[in-house]
């Protein structure tokens, strides 16, 4: 079956340590996009690739990092430098955005 | 920034009751998208309305669109428990590109 899959679903992250999280589509979509989510909130955008190679800031990019190598693959990396990380990081795909986006099922991270 | 706000932020229904959500924008809109989010879990798209549209139907779903307004309503005929979930309107503006903006989400609960 076709879908986006994002791993792990929890993780736990040391003050001052980078840690990296899935996102994998076979959908064969050109766009990616990393949302993330506190609780009772709405999804804040934090980067959005539309081809391969090629990826833009969102509205909250400032300690994070993604890279886009593979169309199926789109990994975001939180760093040291996010202070405030403990969040539900969502992943989607689209083909484009007139047809709606394909969400993966997140990722909780907390920092301990 | 988020485009769309959600009214009321929460809902409460008996079963078999309809519900409905309310979503107000700001800028000029491509198209206007709902999604559903189960506690926990990834979005799931539910409809697409675009800007010539003012009215779409899916199975218990109705969507209505009020250019003029800003403005887009969700109606959920004959409610059931499984339909318990926070429910949110997106915007793909003309000015943002291939992308969604997020409203902040209606929470509702369908009581048995």
């Amino acid at each position: 079956d076709g879908g986006i899959t994002q791993s792990p679903k929890y993780l736990f992250r040391k003050e001052g340590q980078n840690v990296t999280l899935s996102c994998e589509q076979n959908l064969n979509h050109d766009a990616m996009y990393w949302y993330r989510q506190d609780p009772g909130q709405g999804l804040r955008l934090i980067y959005y690739s539309q081809i391969v190679n090629d990826f833009q800031k969102g509205d909250i990019a400032e300690g994070y990092s993604v890279s886009r190598e593979k169309k199926e693959s789109f990994p975001l990396t939180v760093t040291s430098a996010q202070k405030n990380p403990t969040a539900f990081y969502l992943c989607a795909s689209s083909l484009t955005v007139n047809y709606g986006y394909t969400f993966g099922s997140g990722t909780r991270l907390t920092v301990v | 920034s988020q485009q769309g706000e959600e009214d009321p932020q929460a809902l409460s229904i008996q079963e078999g009751e309809n519900a409905t959500m309310n979503c107000s924008y700001k800028t000029s809109i491509n198209n206007l998208q709902w999604y559903r989010q189960n506690s926990g879990r990834g979005l799931v798209h539910l409809i697409l309305i675009r800007s010539n549209e003012r009215e779409k139907h899916s199975g218990r779903l109705r969507v209505t669109l009020d250019t003029s307004k800003k403005s887009s309503s969700l109606l959920i005929t004959a409610s059931r428990a499984a339909d318990t979930a926070s429910y949110f309107c997106a915007t793909d503006c003309e000015s943002s590109g291939d992308k969604l903006t997020f409203g902040t989400g209606t929470r509702l609960a369908v009581r048995p």
